[in-house]
């Protein structure tokens, strides 16, 4: 157990709609990340947050969009879904800022869209 | 543009013998290096990781990997499987003060 959690499990729905993937980071820890892990892509990173602010982006689509609260909890927000969206999507966090840290990943969300 | 390179999808091996998963990376600085391991329906576990110093660094699980930036590789190996290690190893990298880039994976399978 890492000591990230992610919420829901599983996620089913279809094409068009928006859904919210939650995630808790370690205790202690400042910074999350959110990776996308498909079938065609691989594992992609999408975001980064640190202490409620954005450090890093990566592949993410305008569509998708995420959060980090002042309880360092974060969200991502899928809109205007498409059949390609079905994926995992991880979180993980690390105590810095990044630069080499380790990054301790949740274990996931899997988002099936129809 | 950096990169991850796992050339071996899918490895088969024995309980008992010796593996060794390839990861070669392009990267322009001296990289942070990653081995995560991931089990059917769960997150990724950090196996072990390579920052700075001694080439060869041990993990957890008995795994270790060498450093070699002459051929800019990072090979994760074992020296006897267990079946409670098959699952799929994914090396990475990290860029600038971030984001991990990941390989594609290596599916290992272990037969009794």
């Amino acid at each position: 157990d890492s000591g990230v959690t992610q919420t829901p499990k599983h996620l089913i729905t279809a094409t068009g709609q928006r859904v919210t993937l939650r995630c808790s980071p370690r205790s202690g820890d400042l910074s999350v990340y959110w990776y996308q892990q498909s079938l065609d892509q691989g594992l992609q990173f999408l975001i980064q947050y640190y202490n409620g602010e954005e450090r890093a982006k990566g592949n993410i689509l305008e569509r998708f969009s995420a959060q980090q609260f002042p309880d360092l909890h974060s969200e991502l927000n899928l809109s205007s879904l498409e059949l390609g969206d079905s994926a995992l999507y991880f979180c993980a966090s690390s105590v810095g800022k990044g630069n080499g840290e380790t990054q301790y990943f949740g274990p996931g969300t899997r988002l099936l869209v129809l | 543009a950096q990169s991850v390179t796992q050339p071996d999808i899918h490895i088969t091996v024995s309980e008992g013998a010796s593996l060794e998963l390839r990861c070669n990376y392009s990267y322009g600085a001296t990289p942070y290096l990653f081995w995560y391991v991931q089990s059917p329906g769960q997150g990724l576990q950090l196996l072990l990781k390579y920052f700075s110093g001694d080439t060869l660094v041990q993990g957890i699980k008995g795994f270790e990997a060498e450093f070699k930036r002459s051929q800019s590789s990072f090979n994760l190996r074992k020296p006897s499987v267990h079946w409670s290690d098959a699952a799929e190893y994914f090396c990475a990298v990290g860029v600038g003060a971030d984001k991990l880039i990941f390989g594609t994976g290596t599916r290992l399978q272990v037969f009794p």
